[in-house]
Protein backbone atom coordinates (compact mmCIF):
# COMPACT_ATOMS: atom_id res chain seq x y z
CA UNK A 1 0.00 0.00 0.00
CA UNK A 2 1.56 2.87 -1.13
CA UNK A 3 1.89 5.67 2.17
CA UNK A 4 3.30 9.46 1.46
CA UNK A 5 4.48 11.27 4.37
CA UNK A 6 5.20 15.09 4.70
CA UNK A 7 8.25 16.79 6.96
CA UNK A 8 8.12 18.82 8.63
CA UNK A 9 4.48 19.22 10.32
CA UNK A 10 4.52 22.58 10.47
CA UNK A 11 7.09 25.47 9.51
CA UNK A 12 7.23 29.06 10.70
CA UNK A 13 9.73 31.11 8.74
CA UNK A 14 10.67 34.83 8.29
CA UNK A 15 9.26 36.67 5.12
CA UNK A 16 11.54 36.63 2.63
CA UNK A 17 13.38 33.32 3.62
CA UNK A 18 13.66 30.46 0.89
CA UNK A 19 12.43 27.73 1.93
CA UNK A 20 11.79 23.54 1.33
CA UNK A 21 9.21 21.52 1.85
CA UNK A 22 10.01 17.75 1.79
CA UNK A 23 7.82 14.89 0.69
CA UNK A 24 8.45 10.65 0.68
CA UNK A 25 6.35 7.64 -0.36
CA UNK A 26 7.31 4.38 -0.29
CA UNK A 27 5.94 2.60 -3.58
CA UNK A 28 8.21 4.14 -6.39
CA UNK A 29 6.09 2.73 -9.14
CA UNK A 30 4.21 6.29 -9.80
CA UNK A 31 2.63 8.17 -12.88
CA UNK A 32 3.34 11.72 -10.99
CA UNK A 33 3.58 13.76 -8.14
CA UNK A 34 0.85 16.66 -7.24
CA UNK A 35 1.81 19.95 -5.17
CA UNK A 36 -1.22 21.23 -3.54
CA UNK A 37 -2.30 24.23 -1.82
CA UNK A 38 -4.83 24.33 0.85
CA UNK A 39 -6.08 27.97 2.78
CA UNK A 40 -8.34 27.38 5.97
CA UNK A 41 -11.47 26.38 4.91
CA UNK A 42 -10.62 25.82 0.93
CA UNK A 43 -10.05 23.19 -1.33
CA UNK A 44 -6.77 22.78 -2.93
CA UNK A 45 -5.31 23.87 -5.51
CA UNK A 46 -3.05 22.26 -7.49
CA UNK A 47 0.72 23.95 -8.00
CA UNK A 48 3.26 21.80 -9.70
CA UNK A 49 2.15 18.02 -11.35
CA UNK A 50 5.67 16.57 -12.16
CA UNK A 51 5.72 13.38 -14.75
CA UNK A 52 7.30 10.24 -13.64
CA UNK A 53 9.96 11.06 -16.76
CA UNK A 54 10.42 14.02 -15.42
CA UNK A 55 12.67 15.59 -12.81
CA UNK A 56 11.67 18.71 -12.12
CA UNK A 57 8.70 21.32 -12.57
CA UNK A 58 9.11 25.15 -11.95
CA UNK A 59 6.65 27.85 -11.84
CA UNK A 60 7.49 31.32 -11.03
CA UNK A 61 8.29 31.04 -7.47
CA UNK A 62 8.11 27.16 -6.95
CA UNK A 63 10.50 24.88 -8.09
CA UNK A 64 9.38 21.04 -7.38
CA UNK A 65 11.96 18.20 -7.54
CA UNK A 66 11.09 14.68 -8.02
CA UNK A 67 13.58 11.29 -7.44
CA UNK A 68 11.39 8.46 -7.82
CA UNK A 69 13.97 5.56 -7.32
CA UNK A 70 14.44 7.16 -3.69
CA UNK A 71 10.73 8.23 -3.27
CA UNK A 72 11.34 11.64 -2.71
CA UNK A 73 9.87 14.83 -3.91
CA UNK A 74 10.69 18.42 -2.58
CA UNK A 75 9.17 21.64 -3.67
CA UNK A 76 11.22 25.13 -3.12
CA UNK A 77 9.78 28.25 -2.49
CA UNK A 78 11.93 31.34 -3.08
CA UNK A 79 11.72 34.54 -1.69
CA UNK A 80 9.19 33.44 0.87
CA UNK A 81 6.11 36.05 1.36
CA UNK A 82 3.26 36.19 3.63
CA UNK A 83 0.63 35.39 1.17
CA UNK A 84 2.41 31.79 0.82
CA UNK A 85 1.03 30.98 3.89
CA UNK A 86 -1.17 28.17 3.80
CA UNK A 87 -1.03 24.12 3.96
CA UNK A 88 1.27 22.13 1.17
CA UNK A 89 0.08 19.18 0.28
CA UNK A 90 2.08 16.20 -2.08
CA UNK A 91 -0.27 13.24 -4.13
CA UNK A 92 1.35 10.19 -5.93
CA UNK A 93 -0.57 8.71 -8.77
CA UNK A 94 0.15 4.96 -9.10
CA UNK A 95 -2.48 2.75 -9.50
CA UNK A 96 -4.96 3.26 -11.99
CA UNK A 97 -6.39 6.92 -11.47
CA UNK A 98 -5.98 7.20 -7.75
CA UNK A 99 -3.93 10.03 -5.79
CA UNK A 100 -2.91 9.05 -2.23
CA UNK A 101 -2.19 12.42 -0.11
CA UNK A 102 0.41 13.18 1.94
CA UNK A 103 -0.93 14.97 5.46
CA UNK A 104 0.64 18.12 4.55
CA UNK A 105 2.68 20.88 5.85
CA UNK A 106 1.44 23.99 7.57
CA UNK A 107 3.85 26.80 6.39
CA UNK A 108 3.48 30.40 7.88
CA UNK A 109 5.49 33.17 6.49
CA UNK A 110 5.24 36.28 9.09
CA UNK A 111 6.14 39.49 8.19
CA UNK B 1 -16.34 28.52 -16.48
CA UNK B 2 -17.16 27.73 -12.77
CA UNK B 3 -14.67 24.71 -12.79
CA UNK B 4 -15.87 22.33 -9.87
CA UNK B 5 -19.06 23.35 -7.44
CA UNK B 6 -20.04 21.52 -4.33
CA UNK B 7 -23.83 21.44 -3.18
CA UNK B 8 -24.39 22.30 0.35
CA UNK B 9 -21.41 23.70 1.66
CA UNK B 10 -22.25 22.84 5.17
CA UNK B 11 -25.35 20.64 6.58
CA UNK B 12 -25.35 19.32 10.32
CA UNK B 13 -27.54 15.63 10.11
CA UNK B 14 -28.61 13.77 13.09
CA UNK B 15 -27.50 10.48 13.49
CA UNK B 16 -29.26 8.29 11.10
CA UNK B 17 -30.88 11.02 8.63
CA UNK B 18 -29.83 11.20 4.94
CA UNK B 19 -28.54 12.82 2.76
CA UNK B 20 -26.76 13.81 -0.98
CA UNK B 21 -23.94 15.84 -1.27
CA UNK B 22 -23.32 16.97 -5.01
CA UNK B 23 -20.97 18.02 -7.08
CA UNK B 24 -20.87 19.41 -10.42
CA UNK B 25 -18.18 20.13 -12.83
CA UNK B 26 -18.32 21.73 -16.31
CA UNK B 27 -15.07 20.93 -18.00
CA UNK B 28 -16.29 17.77 -19.61
CA UNK B 29 -13.98 15.96 -17.55
CA UNK B 30 -14.52 11.88 -17.27
CA UNK B 31 -12.74 11.39 -13.87
CA UNK B 32 -14.41 12.44 -10.58
CA UNK B 33 -13.93 11.87 -7.10
CA UNK B 34 -14.78 12.08 -3.69
CA UNK B 35 -12.70 12.36 -0.65
CA UNK B 36 -12.65 12.82 3.57
CA UNK B 37 -10.32 15.04 5.07
CA UNK B 38 -10.04 14.62 8.91
CA UNK B 39 -7.57 16.08 11.36
CA UNK B 40 -4.59 13.61 11.66
CA UNK B 41 -5.84 11.29 8.58
CA UNK B 42 -5.46 13.59 5.80
CA UNK B 43 -7.15 13.13 2.16
CA UNK B 44 -8.78 9.79 1.67
CA UNK B 45 -10.43 8.78 -1.60
CA UNK B 46 -14.30 7.18 -0.45
CA UNK B 47 -15.41 6.63 -4.11
CA UNK B 48 -14.26 7.75 -7.63
CA UNK B 49 -15.85 7.38 -11.07
CA UNK B 50 -13.75 6.66 -14.77
CA UNK B 51 -16.71 8.34 -16.32
CA UNK B 52 -20.52 9.00 -16.76
CA UNK B 53 -22.43 5.53 -15.51
CA UNK B 54 -19.57 3.90 -13.54
CA UNK B 55 -18.06 4.11 -10.09
CA UNK B 56 -15.70 2.91 -8.05
CA UNK B 57 -14.67 1.73 -4.48
CA UNK B 58 -12.04 4.29 -3.01
CA UNK B 59 -10.00 3.65 0.50
CA UNK B 60 -12.75 4.10 2.60
CA UNK B 61 -16.00 3.36 0.99
CA UNK B 62 -18.17 1.98 4.08
CA UNK B 63 -21.73 3.86 4.48
CA UNK B 64 -21.69 5.63 1.64
CA UNK B 65 -22.48 5.29 -1.98
CA UNK B 66 -22.37 7.26 -5.47
CA UNK B 67 -24.11 7.53 -8.56
CA UNK B 68 -22.69 8.98 -11.53
CA UNK B 69 -25.92 9.46 -14.26
CA UNK B 70 -24.76 12.14 -16.40
CA UNK B 71 -21.04 13.48 -16.85
CA UNK B 72 -20.99 16.40 -14.98
CA UNK B 73 -22.44 14.86 -12.06
CA UNK B 74 -21.43 13.25 -8.83
CA UNK B 75 -23.44 12.37 -6.12
CA UNK B 76 -22.64 11.00 -3.19
CA UNK B 77 -25.02 9.54 -0.51
CA UNK B 78 -25.12 8.87 3.48
CA UNK B 79 -27.86 6.35 3.83
CA UNK B 80 -27.63 6.48 7.73
CA UNK B 81 -25.47 9.01 8.93
CA UNK B 82 -23.21 8.07 11.98
CA UNK B 83 -20.88 10.82 14.00
CA UNK B 84 -17.83 9.15 12.73
CA UNK B 85 -18.55 10.59 8.80
CA UNK B 86 -18.72 14.34 10.44
CA UNK B 87 -15.93 15.33 8.00
CA UNK B 88 -15.27 17.58 5.75
CA UNK B 89 -15.79 16.49 2.00
CA UNK B 90 -14.26 17.75 -1.16
CA UNK B 91 -15.02 16.69 -4.68
CA UNK B 92 -12.18 16.42 -7.83
CA UNK B 93 -12.23 15.71 -11.31
CA UNK B 94 -9.24 15.27 -13.62
CA UNK B 95 -8.24 16.55 -16.64
CA UNK B 96 -5.90 15.01 -19.32
CA UNK B 97 -2.79 16.16 -18.11
CA UNK B 98 -3.74 14.70 -14.69
CA UNK B 99 -4.27 17.76 -13.22
CA UNK B 100 -6.70 17.44 -10.68
CA UNK B 101 -9.37 20.17 -9.50
CA UNK B 102 -10.86 20.21 -6.29
CA UNK B 103 -14.40 21.67 -5.54
CA UNK B 104 -14.60 24.17 -1.78
CA UNK B 105 -15.64 21.39 0.26
CA UNK B 106 -18.99 20.45 2.11
CA UNK B 107 -18.22 20.54 5.95
CA UNK B 108 -20.79 18.11 7.18
CA UNK B 109 -21.69 17.49 11.16
CA UNK B 110 -23.38 14.60 11.75
CA UNK B 111 -24.57 14.44 16.04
Amino acid sequence: KQEVTQIPAALSVPEGENLVLNCSFTDSAIYNLQWFRQDPGKGLTSLLLIQSSQREQTSGRLNASLDKSSGRSTLYIAASQPGDSATYLCAVQTSGSRLTFGEGTQLTVNP
Amino acid sequence: NAGVTQTPKFRVLKTGQSMTLLCAQDMNHEYMYWYRQDPGMGLRLIHYSVGEGTTAKGEVPDGYNVSRLKKQNFLLGLESAAPSQTSVYFCASMGRAYEQYFGPGTRLTVT
